[in-house]
């Protein structure tokens, strides 16, 4: 099955820019969505098809995919920003797959 | 908007049947699914139903979860049979819109605990 590896945590200083990457074999050949998840709370979609934002999201939250690596920027990071975050695509037998989750913590 | 109910405590091996009701939005139109999160735990994706009927499943449910809709209600179930410690988590249902793609809107969450 396929799997998709993230950085179990990141920490940024406000107003710096926060990267979370996600590796897969060739996932540049894949679509890549992350989500943003606070504490007791659902997932939100934050970028979907690579790089694309829902309505409502930031501009500060973009996405890049190439290769073995796909990266979810955060610029400007804001201690709001603090969460786990998820990237996520299909395999090649219709299943999804989750990244392990990355821990975003604003010093 | 989805709703999810029907979680709570059955012991190693019983079952339980989950539901997501749904507004706004038609559930036999869309790639409804269910994912599920054990404490302090990632996301781990469970269940697919296509618009069109076609189901998938996670292997680690495959055989003994079943997932399917009442389109008259607008609702999509998640039949939960030989429940097993590691099946405890917070079920959501999600929208896929498109269809192996992104997932859209979640519900709230429905908490599973399997314990004697």
């Amino acid at each position: 099955s396929y799997v998709l590896t993230q950085p179990p945590s990141v920490s940024v200083a406000p107003g710096q820019t926060a990267r979370i990457t996600c590796g897969g074999n060739n996932i540049g050949s894949k679509s890549v969505h992350w989500y943003q998840q606070k504490p007791g709370q659902a997932p939100v979609l934050v970028v979907y098809d690579d790089s694309d934002r829902p309505s409502g999201i930031p501009e500060r939250f973009s996405g890049s995919n190439s290769g073995n690596t796909a990266t979810l920027t955060i610029s400007r990071v804001e201690a709001g920003d603090e969460a786990d975050y998820y990237c996520q695509v299909w395999d090649s037998s219709s299943d999804g797959v989750f990244g392990g989750g990355t821990k975003l913590t604003v010093l | 908007q989805l709703v999810e109910s029907g979680g709570g405590l059955v012991q190693p091996g019983g079952s339980l049947r989950l539901s997501c009701a749904a507004s706004g939005f038609t559930v036999s139109s869309n790639y409804m699914n269910w994912v599920r999160q054990a404490p302090g735990k990632g996301l781990e994706w469970v269940s697919v139903i296509y618009s069109g009927g076609s189901k998938y499943y996670a292997d680690s449910v495959k055989g003994r979860f079943t997932i399917s809709r009442d389109n008259s209600k607008n609702t999509l179930y998640l039949q939960m049979n030989s429940l097993r410690a590691e099946d405890a988590a917070v079920y959501y249902c999600a929208r896929d819109p498109r269809g192996n793609s992104f997932f859209d809107c979640w519900g709230q969450g429905t908490l599973v605990t399997v314990s004697s």
